[in-house]
C-alpha cells in the first residue's frame, strides 16, 4: 500500500465551472503524476511534480493547472471544466526504488455535464 | 517519440486456459517495462516489471520476458481463474530521467468459469 488517497472520488458538475481534484500521499515521495483515463486512449499523463513548487507538463495538459505547496499533497485544477474532460484521473507516486515503478490511488470520476 | 502497442481486446477465455497478451514497444534506449492491472472500479496495480533485456517478471502466475531483439514483453499465464478478469496495461519507462511512464490502450480480459 502506497498510502495514496484521492478526493472526491465521485463529482458531477457543470460546463464551466472550476474543479480541483486533490491526491494526497503519507510517505514524502518525490514524484507524483495526475493522469486521465478514457476509453480507447489507456492512460495519459496530465501533469507531473518532481517536487514542492516543481511541476512539468504531460501530453495532455491544455485545460489543467496543477500546484504542489507540500510533498504530501498534489492538486489538479480545472479552471473551467467542459465535457471532454469527463473522464477517470489518476493520481501516482514513484518510489525512489530504482526501477521508477508507479502505484496509484483510487481513482476520481468527474462527469462534465 | 516513446510508444506502447498492446493486444485489442476484449478477450475472453474459459477458466484453466493459457493467456497471451501481446505487448510491442518503440523506445531509444533501454526502457523498463512494466505489466499494470485494473480490477473493476479499481486503480492501476503493479503486476509485474523487467528492467533490462532478457529479465523475466513474474507474479501470482504470470509472466513476461523483456526481449529487446523483437521490442516485446508479452504478458502470459498458464492457467486462467475467474479472478483474472481485469483490464491489463502495458507501459515503459523510457528513462529520459523524469520517470515518465507511456502506457498502451488496455486489454480487457474475461475468463468465463
Amino acid at each position: 500500500d502506497a498510502g495514496i488517497t484521492q478526493s472526491p472520488r465521485h463529482k458531477v458538475t457543470e460546463t464551466g465551472t472550476p474543479v480541483t481534484l486533490r491526491c494526497h500521499q503519507t510517505e514524502n515521495h518525490r514524484y507524483m503524476y495526475w493522469y486521465r483515463q478514457d476509453p480507447g486512449h489507456g492512460l495519459r499523463l496530465i501533469h507531473y511534480s518532481y517536487g514542492v513548487k516543481d511541476t512539468d507538463k504531460g501530453e495532455v495538459s491544455d485545460g489543467y493547472s496543477v500546484s504542489r505547496s507540500k510533498t504530501e499533497d498534489f492538486l489538479l485544477t480545472l479552471e473551467s471544466a467542459t465535457s471532454s474532460q469527463t473522464s477517470v484521473y489518476f493520481c501516482a507516486i514513484s518510489t525512489p526504488d530504482g526501477t521508477d515503478t508507479q502505484y496509484f490511488g483510487p481513482g476520481t470520476r468527474l462527469t462534465v455535464l | 517519440g516513446d510508444s506502447v502497442t498492446q493486444m485489442e481486446g476484449p478477450v475472453t477465455l474459459s477458466e484453466e486456459a493459457f493467456l497471451t497478451i501481446n505487448c510491442t514497444y518503440t523506445a531509444t534506449g533501454y526502457p523498463s517495462l512494466f505489466w499494470y492491472v485494473q480490477y473493476p472500479g479499481e486503480g492501476l496495480q503493479l503486476l509485474l516489471k523487467a528492467t533490462k533485456a532478457d529479465d523475466k517478471g513474474s507474479n501470482k502466475g504470470f509472466e513476461a520476458t523483456y526481449r529487446k531483439e523483437t521490442t516485446s514483453f508479452h504478458l502470459e499465464k498458464g492457467s486462467v481463474q475467474v479472478s483474472d478478469s481485469a483490464v491489463y496495461f502495458c507501459a515503459l519507462d523510457g528513462r529520459g530521467g523524469n520517470e515518465k511512464l507511456t502506457f498502451g490502450t488496455g486489454t480487457r480480459l474475461t475468463i468465463i468459469p
